[in-house]
């Protein structure tokens, strides 16, 4: 079985700190890695992919994957409360029907 | 929504009884999927499809079946709802340009009493 594991959190941060977000998987072929936020009430969005070790930035967010440890993260700099969300990690485990396996979700709270 | 409707945004059942989701996108993609989210489990995969009448199974897909006989539209079916259907369930659609992400509908909200 496939696993993406989460901590559920509430994590909670100043605003204006840097979040950090945690996602390991399970599956060794795993090929492409994905970050979707999620507000109370809505579906989810993406905000970031990443396919290969190292770092992805985009704007506030970076991704980082090392698939040695089976890891990736997201950071989030000059935290807003706006960034107020449930971040849901998910996985591609490769396979020619792209799906995807999601973790439970992080909830984080930007605190004013 | 990345062209994607889903209907009946809200739906409330009584055990027993048939109901069909639908799932509408406006972008001819070939690949669809249909996920449940509930507290606790996170988005779990019902059924997918890859393309007109082809479909397979997801990790929670008893009690579920699905349809897609046009590009656009691809309907989820509970044959008969039971109360542990009771979930938000979400369409989403994979591109495929260049990538592998999956974009998702708002969502339908159902309720089996």
């Amino acid at each position: 079985q496939k696993e993406v594991e989460q901590n559920s959190g509430p994590l909670s941060v100043p605003e204006g700190a840097i979040a950090s977000l945690n996602c390991t998987y399970s599956d060794r072929g795993s090929q492409s890695f994905f970050w979707y936020r999620q507000y109370s009430g809505k579906s989810p969005e993406l905000i970031m992919s990443i396919y290969s070790n190292g770092d992805k930035e985009d704007g506030r967010f970076t991704a980082q994957l090392n698939k040695a440890s089976q890891y990736v993260s997201l950071l989030i700099r000059d935290s807003q409360p706006s960034d107020s969300a449930t971040y849901l990690c998910a996985v591609n485990s490769g396979g020619s029907n792209y799906k995807l396996t999601f973790g439970k979700g992080t909830l984080l709270t930007v605190n004013p | 929504d990345a062209g994607i409707t889903q209907s009946p945004r809200h739906k409330v059942t009584e055990t027993g009884t048939p109901v069909t989701l639908r799932c509408h996108q406006t972008e001819n993609h070939r690949y669809m999927y249909w996920y449940r989210q509930d507290p606790g489990h996170g988005l779990r995969l019902i059924h997918y499809s890859y393309g007109v009448k082809d479909t397979d199974k997801g990790e929670v897909s008893d009690g579920y079946s699905v349809s897609r006989s046009k590009t656009e539209d691809f309907l989820l079916t509970l044959e008969s709802a039971t109360s542990s259907q009771t979930s938000v369930y979400f369409c989403a659609i994979r591109p495929g340009q260049g990538g592998n992400e999956q974009f998702f509908g708002p969502g339908t909200r159902l309720t089996v009493l």
